[in-house]
């Protein structure tokens, strides 16, 4: 079983709506969830970073946390073109510090 | 400012040949990062350093080696030994906290085996 899993995409989402990535983990010791975007042929930028169980809300974005479920998601509401992207899904595990990544989702925003 | 730096941004190289790639951080970190990725593929870990001197291998650390004899810096060498090394390669840095742990990333190094 991998470490982290997405769904690879692509996922199209119209302008103005709400897209929903998501992302599951095995390691159940995970300490720190992490999300971030990379734009083609550019670095990943963090957009979230979650710990604890629930809901993070960061302006248009949105992470929630179920550990139990051992599931991650990010939220992003009123989408904008610019938010098409890749999105990576990270996670920190306790025992020795390596920050595992999913291969990504693509997401793309139809004007 | 502060950040971490990446050299070069393109590097090319010849079959057989080791080749190093820089990567330099400001931010007083103690955890830094080597990622490889490959087209539409995700980050996969080649090695991490949670501490000066100390550093373990990732998933992928075949054919790379690494130093960390300062904290600011974290030279990857990829050798001869690896068969397929082009690839785009990120070096990240974190502080190592339990909280506030969010891994911050260089520029990146785009490596081509000509």
């Amino acid at each position: 079983q991998k470490e982290v899993e997405q769904n690879s995409g692509p996922l199209s989402v119209p302008e103005g709506a709400i897209a929903s990535l998501n992302c599951t983990y095995s390691d159940r010791v995970s300490q720190s969830f992490f999300w971030y975007r990379q734009y083609s042929g550019k670095s990943p930028e963090l957009i979230m970073s979650i710990y604890s169980n629930g809901d993070k809300e960061d302006g248009r974005f949105t992470a929630q946390l179920n550990k139990a479920s051992q599931y991650v998601s990010l939220l992003i509401r009123d989408s904008q073109p610019s938010d098409s992207a890749t999105y990576l899904c990270a996670v920190k595990v306790i025992r020795d510090d390596k920050i595992i990544f999913g291969k990504g989702t693509r997401l793309h925003i139809l004007p | 400012d502060g950040g971490i730096t990446q050299s070069p941004k393109y590097l090319f190289r010849k079959e057989g040949q080791n080749v190093t790639l820089s990567c330099e951080q400001n931010l007083n970190h103690d955890a830094m990062y080597w990622y490889r990725q490959d087209p539409g593929q995700g980050l996969r870990l080649i090695y991490y350093s949670q501490i000066v001197n100390d550093f373990q291998k990732g998933d992928i650390a075949e054919g790379y080696s690494v130093s960390r004899e300062k904290k600011e810096s974290f030279p990857l060498t990829v050798t001869s030994a690896q068969k397929n090394p082009t690839a785009f390669y990120l070096c990240a840095s974190s502080t190592g906290d339990t909280v506030n742990t969010e891994a911050f990333f260089g520029q990146g190094t785009r490596l081509t085996v000509v």
